[in-house]
């Protein structure tokens, strides 16, 4: 079946280390995303990309980073800057950016503290 | 940049009762989906409607573009439609991101 896979599900970080979540789509979507989700909240846009080797920052980039080597392959990487990692990240795909296609997402990926 | 605001932000009902969701807007809107957060997390997709009404089983949902605000009834309601239930837009320009509401929280009791 076509669909978003993020792992791992749950993960936990070191003080001052950097963590990086995996996503995987197989929908052919051009456009993917990260977002992330804090107890009680909507969800707030990290990065996006419309095209492989191509990124954008989104609200709330500052302490990660993304790359996009492969069209169905979007990492992000919690770096030691972001000062408060704990949350909910999801991943999401849509065909396109730029006509408004549906965002389709993965189950996400808990991030907490040791 | 637009603003979603939903109403109202939590909701309890017994089984079987029908309730109504509201989504509204701050501007002119090109895409309105809404999603289903379960209790582990999933978000699941519920509806892509820019405009019009579409249904999809107990569920429907209209979107008014002009008077923007969108609105998700669900009729009949069972203990699995428990969770949050979220609107979100991309409002009037193509730069892909995708803006949510804070939410509306139901809880069905049996």
């Amino acid at each position: 079946d076509g669909g978003i896979t993020q792992s791992p599900k749950y993960l936990f970080r070191k003080e001052g280390q950097n963590v990086t979540l995996s996503c995987e789509q197989n929908l052919n979507h051009d456009a993917m995303y990260w977002y992330r989700q804090d107890p009680g909240q909507g969800l707030r846009l990290i990065y996006y990309s419309q095209i492989v080797n191509d990124f954008q920052k989104g609200d709330i980039a500052e302490g990660y980073s993304v790359s996009r080597e492969k069209k169905e392959s979007f990492p992000l990487t919690v770096t030691s800057a972001q000062k408060n990692p704990t949350a909910f990240y999801l991943c999401a795909s849509s065909k396109s950016v730029q006509y408004n296609q549906p965002q389709h997402f993965g189950d996400g990926t808990r991030l907490s503290i040791l | 940049g637009i603003q979603v605001e939903q109403s109202p932000p939590d909701l309890i009902l017994q089984e079987g009762a029908n309730s109504t969701l509201w989504c509204n807007f701050s501007d002119s809107v090109n895409n309105l989906q809404w999603f289903h957060q379960n209790p582990w997390g999933q978000l699941i997709n519920l509806f892509y409607i820019p405009s019009g009404t579409k249904q999809n089983g107990r569920l429907s949902a209209t979107t008014v573009a002009t008077e923007r605000y969108s609105l998700l009834y669900i009729s009949s309601s069972q203990t699995t439609d428990s969770g949050v239930y979220f609107c979100a837009s991309y409002g009037s320009s193509n730069t892909g991101k995708l803006i949510f509401g804070q939410g509306t929280t139901l809880q069905v009791k049996p």
